[in-house]
């Protein structure tokens, strides 16, 4: 079985400032792990996705995340915040043990910039 | 490259009446579908997955269904619909294994009054 949790529902930063989305995950099996943003009535986009290779995975638009086993998370980042951020972030896992429907979405983190 | 296309964008139908929603993927083959639900201010619901052709599997019970008429187009319906079934609608699609990332559709926002 597999979960997911981010920590946040919302989150708001100044733009110009470092961003942090929390996120926790269970796996029973060597998990995958993305993260997606979604702007307002649009679909998702993949930012970045962790498949046992390097630990710190670099995404798009200046994201990073780093997953960390011992802890069971993998935090998403990004050093300086910009407006065109603003949006709704998911963690996403996924195990060899899943089926077809392996994915399994965390409820989402508003992100705010305030200017 | 790949890209998936859902339409309409947009629909607003009374109580009752039916739905169709589509869904296609052009430059990938034999690809696994997905349709999700995004009500306001809730996480994504996985509602069907499908993994080939006339292969429908169905996530919760509710009173839409889904089917898959050709390799790359895969469509929601409901013979009836109910208020609760107001959201915005999701298709994905994804290739190989299960735990590879899934690629989304831009979406289709439906308002049943």
């Amino acid at each position: 079985a597999q979960s997911v949790t981010q920590l946040d529902s919302h989150v708001s930063v100044s733009e110009g400032t470092p961003v942090l989305l929390r996120c926790n995950y269970s796996s029973s099996y060597s998990p995958s792990l993305f993260w997606y943003v979604q702007h307002p009535n649009k679909g998702l986009q993949l930012l970045l996705k962790y498949t046992s290779a390097a630990t710190l995975v670099k995404g798009i638009n200046g994201f990073e995340a780093e997953f960390k086993k011992s802890e069971t998370s993998f935090h998403l980042t990004k050093p300086s915040a910009h407006m065109s951020d603003a949006a709704e972030y998911f963690c996403v896992v996924s195990d060899q043990g899943g089926g077809a429907d392996g994915l399994t979405f965390g409820k989402g983190t508003h992100l705010i910039i305030q200017p | 490259s790949q890209t998936i296309h859902q339409w309409p964008a947009t629909l607003v139908q009374p109580v009752g009446s039916p739905l169709s929603l589509e869904c296609t993927v052009e430059g990938t083959s034999n690809p696994n579908l997905y349709w999700y639900r995004q009500a306001a201010g809730r996480g994504l619901q996985l509602l069907f997955y499908s993994v080939g052709i006339g292969q429908i599997s169905s996530e919760v019970p509710q009173n839409l269904s889904a089917s898959r008429p050709q390799d790359r187009q895969f469509i929601l319906s409901s013979k009836k619909l109910l208020l609760s079934d107001s959201g915005f609608y999701l298709c994905a699609w994804s290739v190989g294994l299960s735990y590879n990332e899934q690629f989304f559709g831009p979406g289709t926002r439906l308002t049943v009054l």
